[in-house]
């Protein structure tokens, strides 16, 4: 089993560029999630989908971010503009149950923004 | 205003000691609370879980307690191996929210 998989691992883009992060989750999931990382914050929920659905996008921090998951086996995660504060690394991971259950996450996403 | 708390953001440990990971919330009303350890470059791997109906889960070398009145959770690794230096976070959620600490990054030292 190939695990979540990510693209790009690293993106590095200027401020007021759009970027998408790409996130394939393990096939039989039904629960697709998108964290961020970073060291003030730590590890931040940013949606939670379940069979395609957002449950739970409190987390997007802005109207610049959005996320779609089409379909069963992919989801992406849009900004537009950039910004240098959202430098980061993105993380997308998916489970065979809610959040309550184990989560399997793919490498990240590594986003600088300049 | 952080609900999950990992006070300590590093802690050594002599190899073969036991390490304790403590974990602080602050919202009665989470129901399930997990570990993740991460690896750099790495995405975080799961670790073992505990349900708030239970006081303590055990996987191997690895045991979770959970103590409600306090809403305190701590990992106990013994023996700690040299594998295990990575970044821990614990998680505590409910229903659909799940919140995870900033870490604590575990060295072992031979």
């Amino acid at each position: 089993d190939a695990g979540v998989i990510q693209s790009p691992r690293h993106e590095v883009t200027e401020m007021g560029q759009e970027v998408t992060l790409r996130c394939k989750p393990i096939s039989g999931h039904n629960s697709l999630f998108w964290y961020r990382q970073t060291m003030m914050r730590g590890l931040e929920l940013l949606i939670y989908f379940n069979n395609n659905v957002p449950i739970d996008d409190s987390g997007m921090p802005e109207d610049r971010f959005s996320a779609k998951m089409p379909n069963a086996s992919f989801s992406t995660l849009k900004i537009q503009p950039s910004e240098p504060r959202d430098s980061a690394v993105y993380f997308c991971a998916s489970s065979s149950g809610g959040p309550a259950y184990e989560q399997y996450f793919g490498p990240g996403t590594r986003l600088t923004v300049t | 205003d952080q609900q999950v708390k990992q006070n300590s953001p590093s802690l050594s440990v002599q190899e073969g000691r036991i390490s304790i990971l403590n974990c602080d919330y602050t919202n009665s009303m989470f129901d399930y609370f997990l570990w993740y350890k991460k690896y750099p470059a790495e995405g975080p791997t799961f670790l073992i879980s505990i349900s708030s109906i239970k006081d303590k889960n055990e996987d191997g070398r690895f045991t979770v307690f959970l103590n409600k009145s306090a809403k305190h959770l701590s990992l106990h690794i013994v023996p700690s191996q040299p594998g295990d230096s990575a970044v821990y976070f614990c998680a505590a959620g409910m229903d659909d929210k799940i919140i995870f600490g900033k870490g604590t990054r575990l060295h072992i030292l031979p």
